[in-house]
């Protein structure tokens, strides 16, 4: 089952930044948070990840609350092509684990 | 481009049937994941390879099979092949298994 929690759908205007928040309230120490998205049926898409620092890159920022019990995937900037079901999945550092996809949440980018 | 490759990109076969789907994951990565998503449904973990072996196994029918050979390319065979099977499947590649996962862009498997 996902350690996770993702509202179903969220939609954000053109232009501004997209906040997708994800709970993980029973995230262990040595799982790192970890986020996808799938764009209509392609593949999904490696975003970013963390453990406990924020972390930024070409795609996006991710945020982590001091506690790890919750983060935030942040879009700078949202497109059309931002439109996806994004994912988030906590995920052990060891090599036992795989990644366990929830429904995550749709975000649809209005133009 | 996630690097990772599968063909065909397209299946279409009749019931009962056997097909073997291939994936060839990133070049230097040593893991390979397989997943199913049926119609509107989630993404369904299978089964996982590193360096030719069974690493772990998920939601895979025994009608299922997989394998990673030395060049460390994957297959997934599906036989006895339902209509239920119709489905999404993608392949998945990384370095290390504790380490990010890069998506093929899937196979779409049609039984009629």
């Amino acid at each position: 089952d996902a350690k996770t929690t993702q509202p179903p759908s969220m939609d954000c205007a053109e232009g501004r930044a997209a906040n997708l928040p994800c709970n993980h309230s029973t995230i262990s120490g040595n799982e790192y948070v970890y986020w996808y998205r799938q764009i209509h049926s392609q593949g999904p898409q490696y975003i970013i990840h963390g453990l406990k620092n924020n972390e930024t890159n070409e795609m996006a920022s991710l945020i982590i609350t001091e506690d790890r019990k919750s983060s935030t995937l942040i879009l700078p900037h949202a497109t059309l092509r931002d439109t996806a079901v994004y994912y988030c999945i906590v995920r052990a550092d060891n090599y036992g684990q795989n990644f366990v996809f929830g429904p995550g949440t749709r975000l649809s980018v209005l133009p | 481009d996630s690097g990772v490759t599968q063909t065909p990109k397209h299946l279409i076969t009749a019931t009962g049937q056997r097909v073997t789907l291939r994936c060839s994951p990133r070049s230097g990565d040593l893991s390979v994941y397989w997943y199913q998503q049926s119609l509107d449904q989630g993404l369904q973990f299978l089964i996982h390879y590193y360096n030719g072996e069974e690493r772990a196994k998920g939601n895979i029918l025994e009608r299922f099979s997989a394998q990673q050979f030395p060049d460390l390319h994957s297959e997934l065979n599906l036989s006895s092949l339902e209509l239920g099977d119709s489905a999404l499947y993608f392949c998945a590649s990384s370095l290390y298994p504790n380490t990010e996962a890069f998506f093929g862009q899937g196979t779409r498997l049609t039984v009629v």
